[in-house]
């Protein structure tokens, strides 16, 4: 199976909060990652989290760690059109200078 | 300067064409990678330079033949490709040995192939 795995699109309306999970295998990692691709753009890292965390915030945008379910996810509060794009968690593993990435999740946001 | 900035934005060649992605940072990281994007799909590693020298080629073919200058400069050399290597290309760049370990990615090169 895959080593990240994230559901594949999220539909939410204008003014609500999105939440987006993902799920990794790998109890070694060190750091997970969120990262926002808008069509034809490149990948814009949002926010990252220590694994021995179990909570970040940053604006808008609250991380989520249990590292025991090995479970990660992102909130976006009072979520935006703009924020409409696919979001890819990402897992570095101890002793890899590499990312592993889920499949991405893609949010539409609708007014 | 936190940007990593890729030539052409796009490109279209056909399979006996010969042609080069750039990439460029001055970030003052000292590994810069190569990914291959297909549409709606994550990004793929393709290969790694640390300290200006290839330390990973996830088994990508000879047609596509990296290239690393400097340590701000990273290049990909293009040629005989097939129609399935039209992707997006992204470069990214980290520091190594940094505490965090992200990567920070450029828009991107959309490559066609005829």
């Amino acid at each position: 199976g895959e080593d990240v795995e994230q559901s594949l699109f999220l539909s939410v309306r204008e003014g609500d909060s999105s939440v987006i999970n993902c799920t990794y295998t790998d109890s070694s990692s060190t750091y997970l990652y969120w990262y926002k691709q808008e069509p034809g753009a490149g990948l814009q890292l949002l926010t990252y989290i220590f694994s021995n965390m179990d909570m970040k915030q940053d604006q808008r945008l609250t991380v989520l760690l249990n590292k025991k379910d090995k479970h990660l996810s992102l909130r976006i509060a009072d979520t935006q059109t703009g924020d409409s794009a696919i979001y890819f968690c990402a897992e570095r593993r101890s002793g890899y200078s590499t990312l592993t990435f889920g499949k991405g999740t893609m949010l539409l946001v609708s007014p | 300067d936190t940007e990593v900035t890729q030539t052409p934005k796009h490109l279209v060649m056909g399979m006996t064409n010969k042609k080069s992605l750039k990439c460029e940072q001055h970030m003052g990281h000292r590994a810069m990678y190569w990914y291959k994007q297909k549409a709606k799909k994550p990004p793929e590693l393709m290969f790694v330079y640390s300290y200006e020298k290839l330390s990973i080629n996830e088994s990508v073919p000879s047609r596509f033949s990296p290239e690393c200058p400097n340590s701000s400069l990273l290049n990909l050399h293009l040629h005989a490709l097939q129609p399935e290597d039209s992707a997006l290309y992204l470069c990214a760049s980290s520091q190594l040995g940094g505490r965090t370990g992200e990567l920070f990615f450029g828009e991107g090169s959309r490559l066609t192939v005829l």
